[in-house]
């Protein structure tokens, strides 16, 4: 089935540095990625829908100079957190709608990759 | 709006025990679909099943089990004779608008804790 690939799965780095993160879907091609934040013992969170060709739309309370999402092929957006503090730590995850997935009634099936975990000293 | 509830914060059952986790949802859409994941202590997110509105028939996949009531509004799942590989994270998750790029909330997850 498809595959949806973020890299890297951990990194750890010095406050007021700044980290990318990439997701891929593997097999598919993905004109619109979502990027999930998580806390420990929390759900899920949107932060930002990623369009490919065109700037991304961010939910309510997220900042977008702090985190900059780039989606420069239908395969691959990726997501950089800038000036990264230690409030930043936290496990992201991204997901991407593969539409040739949905059949009939083509809905496209919703993939998600295996989740970053930044860390943030 | 959307919201997704998971009442359940926590649940531990001893092994081969049956498990229900709950999940009861809010959606002015006729047309969504429901979701459960399955988040294991590495992190990745793992799909067990998606449910459109318009098929309230209830689901088992093996162990799994899903009962769809639209009348109350919920999307419950039961796990048959858990297993120790049962624990986890579980989050159910709405979709108001699945033919188009509409985003997933999710609830805030019940972990399940399978004792030996």
């Amino acid at each position: 089935g498809a595959v949806v690939s973020q890299h890297p799965s951990r990194v750890i780095c010095k406050s007021g540095t700044s980290v990318k993160i990439e997701c891929r879907s593997l097999d598919f091609q993905a004109t619109t990625m979502f990027w999930y934040r998580q806390f420990p013992k929390q759900s899920l969170m949107l932060m930002a829908t990623s369009n490919e060709g065109s700037k991304a739309t961010y939910e309510q309370g997220v900042e977008k100079d702090k985190f900059l999402i780039n989606h420069a092929s239908l395969t691959l957006s990726t997501l950089t957190v800038t000036s990264a503090h230690p409030e930043d730590s936290s496990f992201y995850i991204c997901s991407a709608r593969d539409l040739t997935s949905g059949g009939a009634s083509n809905t496209g099936e919703l993939f998600f990759g295996e989740g970053s975990r930044l860390t943030v000293l | 709006a959307q919201k997704v509830t998971q009442a359940q914060t926590e649940i531990s059952v001893v092994e081969k025990e049956d498990v229900t986790l709950d999940c009861v949802y809010e959606t002015r859409d006729t047309t969504y679909y429901l979701f459960w994941y399955k988040q294991p202590p590495s992190g990745e997110l793992v799909f067990l099943i998606r449910r459109n509105s318009f098929d309230e028939q209830n689901e088992i996949s093996g162990r799994y089990s899903w009962n769809f009531q639209k009348s109350t509004s919920s999307f419950n799942f039961t796990i048959t004779a858990s297993q120790v590989v049962d624990s986890a994270v579980y989050f159910c998750a709405l979709s108001e608008e699945p033919g188009g790029y509409q985003k997933v909330t999710f609830g805030t997850g019940t972990k399940l804790q399978v004792i030996p």
